[in-house]
C-alpha cells in the first residue's frame, strides 16, 4: 500500500516571501501521479498542482512549483511571492495510474499561515 | 464552470439513525468518489464508483455504508446506522476518464452524530 508522509504540521511564512512545503511517499509502483490540494477554511478541497510520475520536468503554475525528486520519492511544493489568499491546509496525495485503484492517498496535510 | 454540488452541506442526526448524503457529479464524468475527513485530520478514501458498481473501497467502507447511483446524475452515500465516529467532513469527488484526470471535489457535507 502506498503511504504519503508529510512532515510539517505547520509552516508560517512571510507575504511576497518563498516557502517550501515538504512531502514524501512510498510506493512499489513505477508510474503514478502526484498532487497538492489548498483546502482553506472553507474546507472545499482545490487542486494546486499535479505531476506525473513518467515526466522529469517539474511542473509549474503560475506561484507554485514542484520538486519532484523520483529515486528520493519526494515531491515538495514551493510557493513564491506567498499571499494573504494561500493560507490554508496544504495536502500531498498519490494516485495509482492502474485502473481499479485510482484513489487518492493524502497525507496528514500542513497549515500554512502567511505573515502580513 | 461545471462543479461537484453536495447537499446538505450539513447535517445532524442521532445516534443509530439512516443518513443519506447526496452528490451531484460533473456531468460527463464517469468516476464517482466519496472521501471523509474527521476533524483535524488527513482526508481519507472510503469508495470508488464506476459502470454502477463499486470499483475499490476502504477498511472504512464496512457493511453500514452503501452507495448508489439512482438516477444517472446524484451519487449517494447511506450510512445505515450511525456511529459517533461517523462524525465528519464528508466529500464526493468526481472524474472524467481514464489517465491523468483530476479528481474534482465537491464542497463537503459536514455529518454531526449526536
Amino acid at each position: 500500500a502506498q503511504t504519503v508522509t508529510q512532515s510539517q504540521p505547520e509552516m508560517s511564512v512571510q507575504e511576497a516571501e518563498t516557502v517550501t512545503l515538504s512531502c514524501t511517499y512510498d510506493t512499489s509502483e513505477s508510474d503514478y501521479y502526484l498532487f497538492w490540494y489548498k483546502q482553506p477554511p472553507s474546507r472545499q478541497m482545490i487542486l494546486v498542482i499535479r505531476q506525473e510520475a513518467y515526466k522529469q520536468q517539474n511542473a509549474t503554475e503560475n506561484r507554485f512549483s514542484v520538486n519532484f525528486q523520483k529515486a528520493a520519492k519526494s515531491f515538495s511544493l514551493k510557493i513564491s511571492d506567498s499571499q494573504l489568499g494561500d493560507a490554508a491546509m496544504y495536502f500531498c496525495a498519490y494516485r495509482s495510474v492502474n485502473f481499479g485503484n485510482e484513489k487518492l492517498t493524502f497525507g496528514t496535510g500542513t497549515r500554512l499561515t502567511i505573515i502580513p | 464552470e461545471p462543479e461537484v454540488t453536495q447537499t446538505p452541506s450539513h447535517q445532524v442526526t442521532q445516534m443509530g439513525q439512516e443518513v443519506i448524503l447526496r452528490c451531484v457529479p460533473i456531468s460527463n464524468h464517469l468516476y464517482f468518489y466519496w472521501y471523509r475527513q474527521i476533524l483535524g485530520q488527513k482526508v481519507e478514501f472510503l469508495v470508488s464508483f464506476y459502470n454502477n458498481e463499486i470499483s475499490e473501497k476502504s477498511e472504512i467502507f464496512d457493511d453500514q455504508f452503501s452507495v448508489e447511483r439512482p438516477d444517472g446524475s446524484n451519487f449517494t452515500l447511506k450510512i445505515r446506522s450511525t456511529k459517533l465516529e461517523d462524525s465528519a467532513m464528508y466529500f464526493c469527488a468526481s472524474r472524467a476518464g481514464v489517465g491523468f484526470g483530476e479528481q474534482f471535489f465537491g464542497p463537503g457535507t459536514r455529518l454531526t452524530v449526536l
